[in-house]
């Protein structure tokens, strides 16, 4: 049982490079999110989804885009990567529902920017 | 104003004692979750426990509960019987709603429990 796979698991960037992370659950979960951890700071939402072609900002979302074509994927993209951007990146995904709703997180991605 | 705040950034206890970590939440919503979360140094993200606004009883989970007291707004958890392997970040997170799409988490910064042989 898979869960919620992000690739790669380690990225070192250039200033300006762009990439894309990767996130795919096995779940049929409705809603998928992306976090940042920086030290000190907790988790803080980027973007994330209720579903697939519905996608909505979070708290830190300027220098990402994301999309979701599919139930199980949610990319996040760098389009212009900065120093700034060196962080853990989380994905998580859950039922959409009422109820508990547990986020499911992948287990992360820390990106480097130099 | 912080929504989740974690007011102990590391704490310590002995192996096989009790140990309560701190939360406080600020939402002027009726419906709410919240949650608790564990990273080990590894670094993934496991949940513990949740807490519904509207449930009666205090919410448990093997050795780990949650003192939920709503007037005051805070959300403990108490790990008994503390092992090794509880050495970790502790995170509170807390999601405003009851679900049905608003599945955001806010997260706390975070509690660092050490626990010594």
């Amino acid at each position: 049982n898979a869960g919620v796979t992000q690739t790669p698991k380690f990225q070192v960037l250039k200033t300006g490079q762009s990439m894309t992370l990767q996130c795919a659950q096995d779940m049929n979960h409705e809603y998928m999110s992306w976090y940042r951890q920086d030290p000190g700071m907790g988790l803080r939402l980027i973007h994330y989804s209720v579903g697939a072609g519905i996608t909505d900002q979070g708290e830190v979302p300027n220098g990402y885009n994301v999309s979701r074509s599919t139930t199980e994927d949610f990319p996040l993209r760098l389009l212009s990567a900065a120093p700034s951007q060196t962080s853990v990146y989380f994905c998580a995904s859950s039922y959409a529902g009422l109820g508990k709703n547990i986020q499911y997180f992948g287990a992360g991605t820390r990106l480097s920017v130099l | 104003a912080q929504k989740i705040t974690q007011t102990q950034p590391g704490m310590f206890v002995q192996e096989k004692e009790a140990v309560t970590l701190d939360c406080t939440y600020d939402t002027s919503d009726p419906s709410y979750g919240l949650f608790w979360y564990k990273q080990p140094s590894s670094g993934e993200m496991i949940f513990l426990i949740y807490q519904g606004s509207y449930d009666q009883q205090n919410a448990t989970e093997g050795r780990y509960s949650l003192n939920f007291q709503k007037a005051r707004k805070s959300a403990n958890l108490v790990i008994s019987a503390s092992q090794l392997g509880d050495s970790a970040m502790y995170f509170c997170a807390m999601r405003e709603g009851l679900g049905g799409g608003s599945e955001k988490l806010v997260f706390g910064k975070g509690t660092k429990l050490t626990v010594n042989p």
